[in-house]
């Protein structure tokens, strides 16, 4: 089992459906990751908190859009997606935003768009 | 542009032998470099971390060396098992104006065969 949870784990939505990933891990981390990975690819950097603020948003489109209410939780709310969207998102934590951290990963959340 | 390349899409050996999987990079300058492991439906798991400033890391059968000037990692396993078999990812680490992001290389999937 891993140290970061992430519900649910399968998810299909049609592209006017709005719905969220959540992700929450316990072991004090203050930095908290979304990743972006799709088949036979490595996962890519959407979006960091650090302290609940919003400190890297890599260009991704209005229809992902996170929250952090406390440094537990981590939500990616969906809404209108693209079927290219379908994908793994994968959620991590690390100790700070600092250099010389291991990031800790959930197993993440299929999602498919119909 | 930035690349970070590791050597094959897929490596087979066979068990008891040392595996060595290659990670090389361009157009970057990672203060750090780390290696994961994922399995097949898991998120990655933390495996290694290594300072610019190092040449060499040890955790038990597993060793990394980076080379700045030759911008490349080798990832060794020693003494290889079945339950080696994996993707394993390379993902350097920068400094960027919203904090230190991980960028991760294309994987390589290790086959260890009886």
């Amino acid at each position: 089992d891993t140290e970061v949870t992430q519900t649910p784990k399968h998810l299909v939505m049609g592209m006017t459906n709005k719905k969220s990933l959540k992700c929450e891990q316990h072991m004090g981390h203050r930095a908290m990751y979304w990743y972006k990975q799709k088949a036979k690819k490595p996962p890519e950097l959407m979006f960091v908190y650090s302290y609940e603020k919003l400190s890297i948003n890599e260009s991704v489109p209005s229809r992902f859009s996170p929250e952090c209410p406390n440094s537990s939780l981590l939500n990616l709310h969906l809404h209108a997606l693209q079927p290219e969207d379908s994908a793994l998102y994968l959620c991590a934590s690390s100790q700070e935003l600092q250099m010389n951290q291991p990031q800790h990963f959930g197993d993440g959340t299929r999602l498919s768009i119909l | 542009s930035q690349k970070i390349e590791q050597n094959s899409e897929a490596l087979n050996i066979q068990e008891g032998k040392t595996a060595t999987l290659t990670c090389n990079y361009t157009n970057y300058s990672p203060a750090y470099l780390q290696w994961y492991r994922q399995d097949p439906g898991r998120g990655p798991v933390f495996l290694l971390l290594i300072r610019e400033n190092e040449k060499e890391k040890r955790k038990e059968r597993l060793k990394v060396t980076f080379d700045t000037t030759l911008k490349q990692s080798l990832f060794h396993i020693t003494a290889s098992q079945p339950a080696d078999s994996a993707t394993y990812l390379c993902a350097l680490e920068e400094l960027t104006g919203g904090g230190n992001k991980l960028t991760f290389g294309t994987g390589t999937q290790l086959k260890v065969e009886l």
